[in-house]
């Protein structure tokens, strides 16, 4: 099983709400990472995961909160969101935190904020 | 932190003919050198990697080259087909330090067409 597999696939939230992003690797990676694209745009890291642990937050809002409750799960939570973080979250899995091996992503989330 | 430029934005080359996309970073300290291929409305994908211990290489039709000394690298794909037309992205890893983990930043893209 080579997969990361994220829900849902779409999402429509509006500015008060309270929901979640979901991603589940089985590849026994040890590193998980959610990046945030726009449209045109490239994939921004967002935090890194490593054994378990947030390693790194790259000045995300606090109206975005990782969470990884075992090894294979990765949640986003959201809360509060304004338009302009409408795009698409993608969420990957690496062997380690070296890139030892590849690094794959999921298919991602799309995210609308009204 | 490491910047990496990509370029060309937009590729568009005829069926069977080779396309190079070509990208530079600005941290030395980067050596893990992937190329990811997004189809719309799909995840990035990996189609080949190339670390800064290896100057070149290659997979079936496509091939990385790594010139460190430049701080450059390049993906060349050769007898291009309908398949190939998708948004490619060069990325380099960066580390953190006392992070305890690494990250890639992303080239802006190029959009690749592939003309029949």
């Amino acid at each position: 099983d080579t997969e990361v597999t994220q829900t849902p696939k779409h999402l429509v939230m509006g500015m008060t709400n309270k929901k979640s992003l979901k991603c589940e690797q089985h590849m026994g990676h040890r590193a998980m990472y959610w990046y945030k694209q726009k449209a045109k745009k490239p994939p921004e890291l967002m935090f890194v995961y490593s054994y378990e642990k947030l390693s790194i937050n790259e000045s995300v809002p606090s109206r975005f909160s990782p969470e990884c409750p075992n090894s294979s799960l990765l949640n986003l939570h959201l809360h509060a969101l304004q338009p302009e973080d409408s795009a698409l979250y993608l969420c990957a899995s690496s062997q380690d935190k070296s890139f030892a091996g590849e690094l794959f992503f999921g298919e991602g989330s799309r995210l609308t904020v009204l | 932190g490491e910047n990496v430029e990509q370029h060309p934005s937009t590729l568009s080359v005829q069926e069977g003919d080779s396309a190079v996309i070509k990208c530079t970073y600005s941290d030395s300290a980067s050596n893990y050198f992937p190329w990811y291929k997004q189809e719309l409305g799909k995840g990035p994908q990996l189609i080949i990697d190339i670390r800064s211990n290896v100057g070149e290489k290659k997979d079936q039709r496509i091939a990385v080259t790594l010139n460190k000394t430049a701080k450059h690298f390049s993906l060349h794909i050769t007898e291009t087909q309908p398949e190939d037309s998708a948004v490619y992205f060069c990325a380099a890893s960066i580390t953190w330090k006392g992070g305890g983990a690494d990250g890639l930043t992303f080239g802006k893209g190029t959009h690749l067409i592939i003309q029949p």
